[in-house]
């Protein structure tokens, strides 16, 4: 039985550009969060995605959006990048608002 | 502003020794603590979690207490292995009617040295 996973594990991107992240959560699991880990900081909640729509949100700005498929694999999309969004960013998947299951993350660094 | 805040900040202890997470928090209204750890260039894994009417929960070695009163909770680890060398994560969700907003501390460093 398959965990949550993300794709990339790491990602080097320049100031400006896009980058999106994915998501599959562990098996029978409907609802994906998303967080960002600052080195040497706990993560920080960007938002939850449930029924393919985004249920909670954090205080994130625009340019951090996300989307749910039918499948519940999730994607987040970050516009602009700033020097400040490299992180650790972490994907949680559990059954509605149950126990979370965090995936390892994928390390995205901003040149 | 919710806050979670978590000492020390880092801890060294030798293994088989015990030791004693803190954490603090104003999250509210309150809706459960969760402790999680987070290994090294992984994902955190959850160890225990307690909702307002529970003041403590056990998983091995693991015991976490909760005071909702004073807003504090403790994670105790009892006979260090190596293996429990990692970072400790109090979380702190707030809401109710189905809301579910996290707040996260910053961890606690643990080394367990042979």
């Amino acid at each position: 039985d398959a965990g949550v996973t993300q794709s990339p594990t790491h990602l080097i991107k320049t100031r400006g550009q896009q980058v999106t992240l994915r998501c599959s959560p562990k098996s029978g699991h409907d609802t994906v969060s998303w967080y960002q880990q600052a080195l040497g900081q706990g993560p920080q909640f960007i938002f939850q995605y449930y029924e393919e729509e985004e249920r909670q949100r954090g205080n994130f700005p625009d340019r951090f959006s996300g989307h749910q498929f039918p499948n519940y694999s999730s994607e987040l999309n970050v516009n602009a990048l700033l020097l400040g969004d490299s992180a650790l960013y972490l994907c949680a998947s559990s059954l509605d608002l149950g126990p979370q299951h965090f995936g390892d993350g994928t390390r995205l660094s901003i040149l | 502003k919710n806050q979670v805040e978590q000492s020390p900040q880092s801890l060294i202890i030798l293994e088989g020794k015990n030791c004693t997470l803190q954490c603090n928090y104003t999250v509210s209204p309150f809706s459960n603590l969760r402790w999680y750890k987070q290994d090294t260039g992984r994902g955190p894994v959850s160890l225990t979690i307690m909702t307002f009417s529970e003041n403590t929960k056990s998983n091995g070695r693991y015991t976490a207490t909760l005071d909702a009163d004073t807003k504090q909770s403790s994670l105790h680890i009892t006979a260090s292995q190596l293996s429990d060398s990692a970072s400790y994560i109090c979380v702190v969700s707030e809401g109710s009617g189905g809301s579910y907003i996290p707040t996260f501390g910053r961890g606690t460093s643990l080394i367990v040295h042979p």
